[in-house]
C-alpha cells in the first residue's frame, strides 16, 4: 500500500550545524505538506509544495519537491535550540494524506 | 492557539465505557480530519469530513464512531476500546476546495490524550 517513508528516525546536532530530514513516496504524490510537532505539543503546519521541482524557504528552512513528486526534503541551515522537535511530512495522493513517521531532532547546545 | 479546541485533555477509561471526545475549530473551515498518534507510528488519519460529509474512513474499527453535526464541531465516541487504543487522538481543520477534495494545510487542536485500562 501506500507509504511515506522518513528519514532519518532521529538526528542529534550541536547547535550550528545544519541538519536535513528526507521523505520518500512509494507513489506520485499531488502535494506535500511539512510539520512540525515541539515535545508535548500539537503538529503545526510549516509550508506546502505543489509543483514538480519546487523549492521554498522560510528563513533557516529550505523546502523541495522531488522532479518526479515522489520526495520532499527539509533542510535546516545553522540549526537552533528552537528547532528542537519532530518534523512531519505528509503526502497528499487523492484524498488522502499519509504522514511519514518523522524526524526527531535534538539540538545540543 | 491554532483556533482548533479539543476536549477533554486527558481521558482515562476502562474498556467497558463509552466516552466521546470533542473537537471544535473556530476557523472556519470546511473540513476537520480525526488521527491518532502512537509512539514510534506515522500519524494515522482516521476519518475526515469535508463539507460535513464523511469523506474517509481508514478501515477504522467500529468502536470508534465518528460525529460531524456542523462544520465546526467533530465528534469521535467511544465505547468498548482495548489496551491498544491508548494514544493521543488529534483533531485537524482545514479549508480545502469547494467541490469537497482536500488538500488544505490542516491546523492541529491540541489533542486528547487517551489512556485505556
Amino acid at each position: 500500500g501506500q507509504q511515506v517513508m522518513q528519514i532519518p528516525q532521529y538526528q542529534h546536532v550541536q547547535e550550528g550545524e545544519d541538519f536535513t530530514t528526507y521523505c520518500n513516496s512509494s507513489t506520485t504524490l499531488s502535494n506535500i505538506q511539512w510539520y512540525k510537532q515541539r515535545p508535548g505539543g500539537h503538529p503545526v503546519f510549516l509550508i506546502q509544495l505543489v509543483k514538480s521541482g519546487e523549492v521554498k524557504k522560510q528563513k533557516r528552512l529550505t523546502f523541495q519537491f522531488g522532479e518526479a513528486k515522489k520526495n520532499s526534503s527539509l533542510h535546516i541551515t545553522a540549526t537552533q535550540t528552537t528547532d528542537v522537535g519532530t518534523y512531519f511530512c505528509a503526502g497528499l495522493t487523492g484524498n488522502q494524506f499519509y504522514f511519514g513517521t518523522g524526524t526527531s531532532l535534538t539540538v545540543i547546545p | 492557539e491554532t483556533g482548533v479546541t479539543q476536549t477533554p485533555r486527558h481521558l482515562v477509561m476502562g474498556m467497558t465505557n463509552k466516552k466521546s471526545l470533542k473537537c471544535e475549530q473556530h476557523l472556519g473551515h470546511n473540513a476537520m480530519y480525526w488521527y491518532k498518534q502512537s509512539a514510534k507510528k506515522p500519524l494515522e488519519l482516521m476519518f475526515v469530513y469535508s463539507l460535513e460529509e464523511r469523506v474517509e474512513n481508514n478501515s477504522v474499527p467500529s468502536r470508534f464512531s465518528p460525529e460531524c453535526p456542523n462544520s465546526s464541531h467533530l465528534f469521535l465516541h467511544l465505547h468498548t476500546l482495548q489496551p491498544e487504543d491508548s494514544a493521543l487522538y488529534l483533531c485537524a481543520s482545514s479549508q480545502d476546495r469547494a467541490s469537497g477534495g482536500l488538500g488544505g494545510e490542516q491546523y492541529f487542536g491540541p489533542g486528547t490524550r487517551l489512556t485505556v485500562t
